[in-house]
């Protein structure tokens, strides 16, 4: 149980473009989803909290309106990156709060790897 | 955002020896949680936490919440090479409902 999904696992765009990212809770629901970006040996930074049905919450630094996100249903987060451009390459990763375990434990997906060319 | 100071940074390490690694905050959290990651996945999470002062194991690993609240330790008894990876401490603060990583132990196990 707790599997969190993301698609695509890696994508490759052209400057310029836009790239949709999508999280799946798989097995169970989840009222509040976290998007990540790790960039080569680093850490895990937060970029937003995603709650379903309202507003995301952007971490200080990071553009909400460069980075939409959508939290649709109890199961599906998407992450869009509008007008990417190369210093976004990165690895991005969702995870996913199960509304039946611990408030506090966080579940996530496996990752995708935007290169922007 | 906050970030928790993970130490030491790297390891290198024999296999079959124990590996002890800690996580401390400036802000006092609720949850201690420590995940592993492997190169291009997602963290896994290995223990969780929840009361200052418990120690919890799950196998060879076994790690602590500190009294202050304020930092937790991660020990690994008698590594394996397949321990090898980047571990890192998360939890949200006291206040908020964010969730933070540590700066990361990447640990090498020679074998």
């Amino acid at each position: 149980g707790a599997v969190v999904s993301q698609h695509p696992s890696w994508v490759i765009c052209k400057s310029g473009t836009s790239v949709k990212i999508e999280c799946r809770s798989l097995d169970f629901q989840a009222t509040t989803m976290f998007w990540y970006r790790q960039f080569p040996k680093q850490s895990l930074m937060l970029m937003a909290t995603s709650n379903e049905g309202s507003k995301a919450t952007y971490e200080q630094g990071v553009e909400k309106d460069k980075f939409l996100i959508n939290h649709a249903s109890l199961t599906l987060s998407t992450l869009t990156v509008t007008s990417a451009h190369p210093e976004d390459s990165s690895f991005y990763i969702c995870s996913a709060r199960d509304l039946e375990r611990s408030y506090n434990e966080q579940f996530f997906g496996p990752g995708t790897r935007l290169t922007v060319l | 955002g906050q970030q928790l100071n993970q130490s030491p940074q790297s390891m290198f390490i024999q296999e079959g020896e124990d590996v002890s690694m800690n996580c401390t905050s400036s802000s006092i959290f609720n949850t201690w949680l420590w995940y592993k990651q492997d190169p291009g996945e997602g963290p896994v999470l290995l223990i969780a936490l929840y009361k200052a002062g418990e120690l919890t194991s799950n196998g060879r690993l076994t790690a602590q919440f500190g009294i202050t609240r304020k930092d937790s330790f991660l020990n690994i008894s008698a590594s394996i090479p397949s321990d090898v990876g980047i571990y890192f401490c998360a939890g949200p603060p006291n206040t908020g409902n964010q969730f933070y990583f540590g700066t990361g132990t990447s640990l090498t196990v020679i074998p």
